[in-house]
């Protein structure tokens, strides 16, 4: 079974530039997150979609970051314009429905950002 | 925010050495608490899930234990091989299905 795919798993930018990232998750997973992950820091959550509907995107910056799950499979994560600060790596996960299972989340590889 | 921490944030072993990691967390709205391992360039890979005060969990040589009452959980491996290097998370997850990681101890094994 294919886990959860990331594109591209590394990217590098001016700053100011837009960047965007790609996430496949795991099939039949209706829950897909996504994190960031600042150096010498845990993940920390940006938005949390139950299928295309985004039900947690409280940490999300939303003057610079959006997102979007188009037909509750793939998802989009973008940043327009970029900052110096963005300069992290981004995680995507899914997990089944909350309730369903042992609520165990399947990361995939990661994008390590860096704005110049 | 929720503050998870982690302890030590770094750890060198010898190979053969048993080591073991902290994670601490808030003892209230618990639901469950997640282990994962991060090997360089790799995903983060699911080690344990743990829900039930006194759990006990065993993977081969790495075990994990939790005490939701006091906010702590432990990570033991066993005789540690170079290949365990990697950054140990751990992940306390409320019933909203979130989690809240804490910074991780990043292991290194020298052979």
């Amino acid at each position: 079974e294919a886990g959860v795919v990331q594109s591209p798993r590394y990217k590098i930018i001016e700053k100011k530039q837009p960047v965007a990232f790609w996430c496949n998750p795991i099939s039949g997973h209706n829950t897909l997150y996504w994190y960031r992950q600042n150096l010498g820091q845990g993940p920390e959550l940006l938005i949390r979609y139950e299928n295309e509907e985004a039900v947690d995107d409280s940490q999300l910056p939303k003057d610079r970051f959006s997102a979007e799950r188009l037909k509750g499979v793939d998802s989009t994560l973008k940043i327009q314009p970029a900052e110096l600060g963005d300069s992290a790596v981004y995680l995507c996960a899914s997990s089944l429905s909350p309730g369903v299972g042992d609520n165990e989340q399947f990361f995939g590889p990661g994008t390590r950002l860096t704005v110049l | 925010i929720l503050n998870v921490e982690q302890s030590p944030q770094s750890l060198h072993v010898q190979e053969g050495d048993s080591t073991n990691f902290t994670c601490s967390f808030p003892s209230s709205n618990f639901y469950a608490l997640h282990w994962y391992r991060w090997e360089t360039a790799k995903s983060p890979e699911a080690l344990f899930v743990m829900t039930l005060n006194g759990d006990e969990k065993k993977k081969g040589r790495i075990s994990a234990t939790l005490n939701t009452k006091e906010g702590y959980s432990y990570l033991y491996i066993k005789g540690s091989q170079p290949e365990d290097s990697a950054t140990y998370l751990c992940a306390f997850q409320t019933g909203a299905n979130n989690l809240f990681f804490g910074t991780g101890t990043r292991l290194t094994v020298i052979p």
